[in-house]
């Protein structure tokens, strides 16, 4: 079936530090997402990605399609970076269905 | 502009109670879907509708049932509550099915105890 699999699960940094997050995924792609969920539960989308390399101010996303996997960089990290940080992807089997990965857990501390 | 809208916020069943979760979208998008989030285990798609007057079957299907009951709103129905269908759901948009992003409510929280 399909797989998403993110790593590293858990992440601590300290303010100010940079991080890569990474997503890899089993079947060819056409839409891959980045989300953030905040300690209040909500999701924000931060980017929809399914090739090449987006940036918006301390995050960028790069998706290598043919070598299938993501990457989320945060680059000097602040508080409130905290939550959990989900890739979801769609493969060209999955017709309208978008599968997430398992998260991963990031705490930053002043 | 309230985006996606999901009532109720929290709600607690009893076993074999019923509820129908409710989800509207003022943003004009086709598409929308209900995922439920458990610990550890990411997001699940329960159901989703490509545009009105359509649905289809997610990962996480079984005890649920689904209606698109205009473009704006896409509710989710629980027949007969279990307490393994305590979650956080939510509602997510999209302007398509296919590659566009996804829009969420602030979800809905349920205990069934």
């Amino acid at each position: 079936g399909i797989q998403v699999e993110q790593s590293p699960p858990d992440l601590i940094l300290q303010e100010g530090a940079n991080s890569t997050l990474r997503c890899n995924f089993s079947d060819s792609v056409n839409n891959l997402q980045w989300f953030h969920q905040n300690p209040w539960g909500q999701l924000i989308n931060l980017f929809y990605i399914p090739s090449g390399t987006k940036q918006n101010g301390r995050l960028s996303a790069t998706t290598v399609a043919t070598e299938r996997y993501s990457l989320l960089y945060i680059s000097s990290s602040q508080t409130t970076d905290s939550g959990v940080y989900f890739c979801a992807y769609r493969g060209g089997s999955t017709l309208g269905r978008l599968y997430f990965g398992r998260g991963t857990q990031l705490t930053v501390w002043p | 502009n309230a985006g996606v809208t999901q009532t109720p916020k929290f709600q607690v069943l009893k076993t074999g109670q019923s509820m129908t979760l409710q989800c509207a979208q003022d943003m004009n998008h086709n598409s929308m879907y209900w995922y439920r989030q458990d610990p550890g285990m990411g997001l699940r798609l329960i159901y989703y509708s490509a545009s009105e007057g359509t649905t289809d079957k997610g990962e996480v299907p079984n005890g649920y049932n689904v209606s698109r009951l205009n473009k704006r709103e896409f509710s989710l129905r629980l027949e007969s509550a279990a307490p393994s269908q305590t979650s956080v759901y939510f509602c997510a948009t999209a302007v398509g099915s296919g590659g566009t992003p996804l829009h969420f409510g602030n979800g809905t929280r349920l205990t069934v105890t």
